[in-house]
């Protein structure tokens, strides 16, 4: 079975702090994903890396940077972390962007900044 | 703008009832995903389709490519299957997913 697991279930963090979230699949995936999940906004993608030291742009991407130093890993980086930032975090994985692109998906951290 | 859009956000069912949530999306797909979603929980696929009909158990999942139209159907609904359901949609061209915001179920004992 894919596994992908998220460094935190919860994390409470101060505003201007550096908040690191670390993604980890096992599936040898090529593309991974990181998510942000708000009620009534459902999932909106900040960014996806399609290869290691590759990163591209999702739909809200500003306050975020992300690192992909290894194939396996995926980290999202607040840099200086607002309220506004306080939301689900949720990390996925998939074989292929077409075809078989089915994603898995992290159990999700749940950051609140205070 | 919101490519693909679901019904209803909110339901609520009696145990044994029949259920149907609805996507409609706009953008040419290669695929269409049922996602399910549990209260505190991840995120699971319940199917990837790109045409027809799949079913798993009490769950069917049908897409009509033509009307950009799939519909996920709970038969003899249980207390167990309250959860958020999202669907998602990989579209013919870019690299990324279009989410639909989730249609929270909620079935009643």
């Amino acid at each position: 079975d894919v596994k992908v697991t998220q460094s935190s279930r919860y994390l409470v963090k101060r505003t201007g702090e550096k908040v690191f979230l670390e993604c980890v699949q096992d599936m040898d995936h090529e593309n991974m994903f990181w998510y942000r999940q708000d009620p009534g906004l459902g999932l909106r993608l900040i960014y996806f890396s399609y290869d290691v030291k590759m990163k591209e742009k999702g739909d809200i991407p500003e306050g975020y940077s992300v690192s992909r130093e290894k194939k396996e890993r995926f980290s999202l980086i607040l840099e200086s972390a607002s309220t506004n930032q306080t939301s689900m975090y949720l990390c996925a994985s998939s074989l292929n962007l077409r075809g078989n692109g089915e994603q898995f998906f992290g159990p999700g951290t749940r950051l609140t900044v205070l | 703008k919101n490519e693909v859009e679901q019904s209803p956000q909110n339901l609520t069912a009696q145990e044994g009832e029949f259920i149907t949530i609805n996507c409609s999306y706009s953008v040419g797909i290669s695929a269409l995903h049922w996602l399910q979603q549990h209260p505190g929980g991840g995120i699971v696929s319940l199917f990837m389709l790109s045409s027809g009909k799949k079913k798993h158990g009490r769950l069917i999942a049908t897409i009509n490519i033509q009307e950009k139209h799939s519909s996920l159907h709970i038969t003899a609904s249980h207390p167990r299957d309250s959860a958020v359901y999202i669907c998602a949609v990989i579209p013919n061209t870019g690299n990324q997913f279009y989410f639909g915001t989730g249609t929270s179920l909620t079935v009643i004992p």
